[in-house]
C-alpha cells in the first residue's frame, strides 16, 4: 500500500543554517506530494506541493523536487529563520486510492538565534 | 482569511463515554475529512464526507465512529464508547474539490 517515511526529529539549527528534511514514499499509482507545516497552536497548512515527476514545489524559501527515480520529496531551505520553527509533515495523495492524504510522522524543527 | 475551526481544543473523557468533536469547515467547501494523530505516530486518515454521505473511510473508522453534517456549517465526529487508545489529536479538514485540504487546529482527546 501507499506510505510516507520522513526523517525523525527533532532537528535543531541555528538561524541562517541550511535545512534538509528527508521524505521518501511508496505508492502504487502516480501520487501528488505535499509538505504541510504546523506552527504552534495552529492547524496544518500546505507549504508546497508537486503533482508529477521532476516538478519542483516552492514557497517561502522552501523547495522540494519530486524525484520518481528515488521516490523522494526532500524539503530544503537555504537559510532558516527562527520563525520557521514548526512541525513539518510530508504527505501524498494517490488519485487511484481516493482523496485521503497519507502523512509521514512529522519532523519538529527548532531554530535558534 | 477563511479558516477551519474546531471545538473544543481539549476534551477529557472517561472510558466508555460518548464524545462529539465539532468542526466548522470553510463555508464554500464541499469535501470534509477527519484525521487523527496518536502521540508520536503518523497523522492517519479516518473518513471523508461529500454530498451528505461518507465517500471513503479507513480501517480505523469502525462502528464506534460516526460523522454528521447536522446543519449547513458544522461537521461532527462522534465516538460512541471511547477507549483508552482513542486518545489522540483529531484534525478536521475541508476542501473545495482541488487537492489542497485546509486543516483546523485540532482537538486533543484524552480518554482516562
Amino acid at each position: 500500500g501507499n506510505s510516507v517515511t520522513q526523517m525523525e526529529g527533532p532537528v535543531t539549527l541555528s538561524e541562517e543554517a541550511f535545512l534538509t528534511i528527508n521524505c521518501t514514499y511508496t505508492a502504487t499509482g502516480y501520487p501528488s506530494l505535499f509538505w504541510y507545516v504546523q506552527y504552534p497552536g495552529e492547524g496544518l497548512q500546505l507549504l508546497l506541493k508537486a503533482t508529477k515527476a521532476d516538478d519542483k514545489g516552492s514557497n517561502k524559501g522552501f523547495e522540494a523536487t519530486y524525484r520518481k527515480e528515488t521516490t523522494s520529496f526532500h524539503l530544503e531551505k537555504g537559510s532558516v529563520q527562527v520563525s520557521d520553527s514548526a512541525v513539518y509533515f510530508c504527505a501524498l495523495s494517490d488519485p487511484q486510492a481516493g482523496t485521503a492524504l497519507i502523512f509521514g510522522k512529522g519532523t519538529t524543527l527548532s531554530v535558534s538565534s | 482569511e477563511p479558516e477551519v475551526t474546531q471545538t473544543p481544543s481539549h476534551q477529557v473523557t472517561q472510558m466508555g463515554q460518548e464524545v462529539i468533536l465539532r468542526c466548522v469547515p470553510i463555508s464554500n467547501h464541499l469535501y470534509f475529512y477527519w484525521y487523527r494523530q496518536i502521540l508520536g505516530q503518523k497523522v492517519e486518515f479516518l473518513v471523508s464526507f461529500y454530498n451528505n454521505e461518507i465517500s471513503e473511510k479507513s480501517e480505523i473508522f469502525d462502528d464506534q465512529f460516526s460523522v454528521e453534517r447536522p446543519d449547513g456549517s458544522n461537521f461532527t465526529l462522534k465516538i460512541r464508547s471511547t477507549k483508552l487508545e482513542d486518545s489522540a489529536m483529531y484534525f478536521c479538514a475541508s476542501s473545495g474539490g482541488g487537492e489542497e485540504q485546509f486543516f483546523g487546529p485540532g482537538t486533543r482527546l484524552t480518554v482516562l
